[in-house]
């Protein structure tokens, strides 16, 4: 069954925003956080940031100046927004359900993004 | 680079037995618990081991986690053909104001 689904734009322009969106579909969303991590071509894993259902959020220093996760709880969603794209933004992006400090035991299947001109 | 170091590749035989090492420091892994990811290509990460030695459910006990000081290290043993994938650790960094870190990655072949 399917437990998270992740969709948005799989392709943007330099200069655009990312925006993805990660829709629950488990019982146990709110006491969870929920965690976007991202993964380049042939790359290794980066996490990014997340949040939990009242809206507190952890992010990446290194991505902290573009980067705003949010969530709707009516809706069991969270979201990513990643501003002014390059090149180096394009991966796969995760959404991932957080048990305890990086103990993610739920994922979606990833999201491809790709930025080109 | 990686705020956690593993070798790049690992490889062993079937049945054999092969350790990946994960090393960080006082802020992450010396503070924190650790928890160890498995990726088959084109798949997502699936979580293997979580606070530094428990296995997820479903995982076979062939795969065991251990931690001492500021490293830790994921053991596979009666290594079989599906075990090659992508291995990840991963945990919580004090620094600053926290961040999740991963390792590099170790690429294990079975031959």
């Amino acid at each position: 069954q399917v437990q998270v689904q992740q969709w948005g734009a799989g392709l943007l322009k330099p200069s655009e925003t990312l925006s993805l969106t990660c829709a629950v579909y488990v019982d146990s969303f709110s006491g969870y956080y929920w965690s976007w991590i991202r993964q380049p071509p042939g790359k290794g894993l980066e996490w990014i940031g997340e949040i939990n259902y009242s809206g507190s959020t952890n992010y990446n220093p290194s991505l902290k100046s573009r980067v705003t996760i949010s969530v709707d709880k009516s809706k069991k969603q969270v979201y990513l927004n990643l501003t002014s794209v390059t090149a180096a933004d394009t991966a796969v992006y995760y959404c991932a359900r957080v048990q305890q400090l990086m103990d993610m035991d739920i994922w979606g299947k990833g999201t491809a993004v790709t930025v080109s001109s | 680079q990686s705020v956690l170091t593993q070798p790049p590749s690992a490889s062993g035989t079937p049945g054999q037995r092969v350790t990946i090492s994960c090393s960080g420091s006082s802020s992450n892994i010396g503070s924190n618990t650790v928890n160890w990811y498995q990726q088959l290509p084109g798949m997502a990460p699936k979580l293997l081991i979580y606070r530094d030695d428990q296995r997820s459910s479903g995982v076979p006990d062939r795969f065991s986690g251990s931690k001492s000081g500021t490293s830790a290290s994921l053991a596979i043993s009666g290594l079989q053909s599906e075990d090659e994938a992508d291995y990840y650790c991963a945990t919580w960094d004090d620094n600053l104001t926290g961040r999740g870190v991963f390792g590099g990655g170790t690429k294990l072949t079975v031959l």
